[in-house]
């Protein structure tokens, strides 16, 4: 099955810096990669996703690359807010338009910016 | 906008125990997803269903079951409850024919607390 490895598990930044999240993945098969944003005690949400077919994906202060030759997709966050702290989950999934697909998750990194 | 609806939010319950947490998913999403995330870890698939079958499974434990009914809610079963399923229970759903998006919308999630 797909193992995804994220890192690093903490991300210690100041409030306008940059955070960078980056993960690899085993199932060179998979082909969607969703982050997921988790607020303490709050349920995980979509920040940003991207396609085996593209490079990179930009969303105002958020952006994700992947490198699929490599398996490996990162998540960047530019100008950092206090409201940009929670753990952020990457997942890989095998997406082929019909049927379920199970998003493997990423151990997780919780981003704490200071203000 | 409708969002997954789960329930109980909070549920106390002592080892050996049966708990049922219920699901409703967004209206007309054709697939749910229910996951375990203690504390601290990212969240673990346990099991998911497409139009009413089931459709994958992960690492439910055989003391759990679930299913989906005609009105496309879920509910997951658990029995002889032990400690070490204390933890966050999420449901997700998401609408996979015909679309071209993977995101799954999480519900409010279910905390499990055994003693």
């Amino acid at each position: 099955g797909e193992n995804v490895e994220q890192h690093p598990s903490t991300l210690s930044v100041q409030e306008g810096d940059s955070a960078v999240i980056k993960c690899t993945y085993s199932d060179s098969a998979s082909n969607y990669f969703p982050w997921y944003k988790q607020e303490l005690g709050k349920r995980p949400q979509l920040i940003i996703d991207i396609r085996s077919n593209v490079g990179e994906k930009k969303d105002q202060r958020i952006a994700v690359t992947l490198n699929k030759t490599a398996k490996h997709f990162s998540l960047h966050i530019t100008e950092t807010q206090p409201e940009d702290s929670a753990v952020y989950f990457c997942a890989a999934s095998k997406w082929w338009g019909g049927g379920s697909y199970i998003p493997t998750f990423g151990r997780g990194t919780s981003l704490i910016v200071h203000p | 906008a409708a969002g997954v609806i789960q329930s109980p939010r909070h549920l106390i319950k002592e080892k050996r125990e049966t708990a049922t947490l219920k699901c409703y998913p967004i209206p007309r999403h054709d697939t749910v997803y229910w996951y375990q995330q203690g504390p601290g870890q990212d969240p673990q698939f346990l099991i998911s269903f497409y139009e009413k079958m089931q459709s994958d499974k992960g690492s439910i434990p055989d003391r759990f079951s679930a299913q989906q009914f005609s009105d496309y809610h879920s509910e997951l079963n658990m029995s002889s409850l032990e400690l070490g399923d204390s933890a966050l229970y999420f449901c997700a759903s998401s609408l996979v024919w015909g679309t071209n998006t993977g995101e799954l919308f999480f519900g409010e999630g279910s905390r499990l607390t055994v003693l």
